[in-house]
């Protein structure tokens, strides 16, 4: 069964730092592009960044609201992703999500959608 | 990179179709075929309806599909039942960014 599970989640407070891990089975992991992507308490969801794979150089995105203080990597040998975020702000609360992206090409052109999704860990960014 | 405008509610009565809209603009919705949907239960993690603007995942119900025209993409669900009611998201790919999601509509089934 594929399965990605989040876990580090907890309370920081403001300007601290927090590292996320996302486990990942039933997959070959280092085929596979891996993005975060967080929902804020009530509200939608917002697309935090995205690590590519080897074969497109472990390139990595990011939201303009985080770049400069979220990093993401992965670890191929463990099927594992991380994000490490730093300069945590109260807006930074929410449930963070890790997703596996599918890419495969048609003739010239590429195809990419997020198929499946952890179950989220909670981040709270509070005094 | 501005979030993909849909509706912020709608509902209907089991039986019958709806159609939820997500509209973009030339860089995102309209230049890729690229636009997926999700449904999100409360508390739960989302799941991926339809993906490449029109394809449905194996054990998706053929009860959704997926639809687009120019800068603005659709989802209808038809033969609408109790368990559809949820938050629905679109998602598409972006020029620069490169996933932007919608800000989510909730079904209510009444």
């Amino acid at each position: 069964e594929v399965q990605l599970v989040e876990s580090g989640g907890g309370l920081v407070q403001p300007g601290g730092s927090l590292k996320l891990s996302c486990a990942a089975s039933g997959f070959t992991f280092s085929d596979h592009q891996l993005d975060w992507v967080r929902q804020a308490p009530g509200e939608g969801l917002e697309w935090v960044g995205r690590t590519r794979n080897k074969g497109n150089t472990y390139t990595t995105e990011y939201a303009a609201s985080v770049k400069g203080r979220f990093t993401i990597s992965r670890d191929d040998s463990k099927n594992s992703l991380y994000l490490q975020m730093n300069s945590l702000k109260t807006e930074d609360t929410a449930v963070y999500f890790c997703a596996r992206e599918v890419q495969y090409q048609v003739l010239f052109s590429y195809y990419y959608y997020m198929d499946v999704w952890g179950k989220g860990t909670t981040v709270t960014v509070s005094s | 990179q501005s979030a993909l405008t849909q509706p912020a509610s709608v509902s209907e009565s089991p039986g019958q179709s709806i159609t939820i809209s997500c509209t973009g603009t030339s860089s995102d919705v309209g230049s890729y075929n690229l636009v997926s949907w999700y449904q999100q239960h409360p508390g739960k993690a989302p799941k991926l309806m339809i993906y490449d603007d029109t394809k449905r995942p194996s054990g998706v119900s053929n009860r959704f599909s997926g639809s687009k025209s120019g800068n603005t993409a659709s989802l209808t669900i038809s033969g609408l039942q109790a368990e559809d009611e949820a938050n629905y998201y679109c998602c598409s790919y972006a020029r620069g960014s490169p996933w932007v999601f919608g800000g989510g509509t909730k079904l209510t089934v009444l």
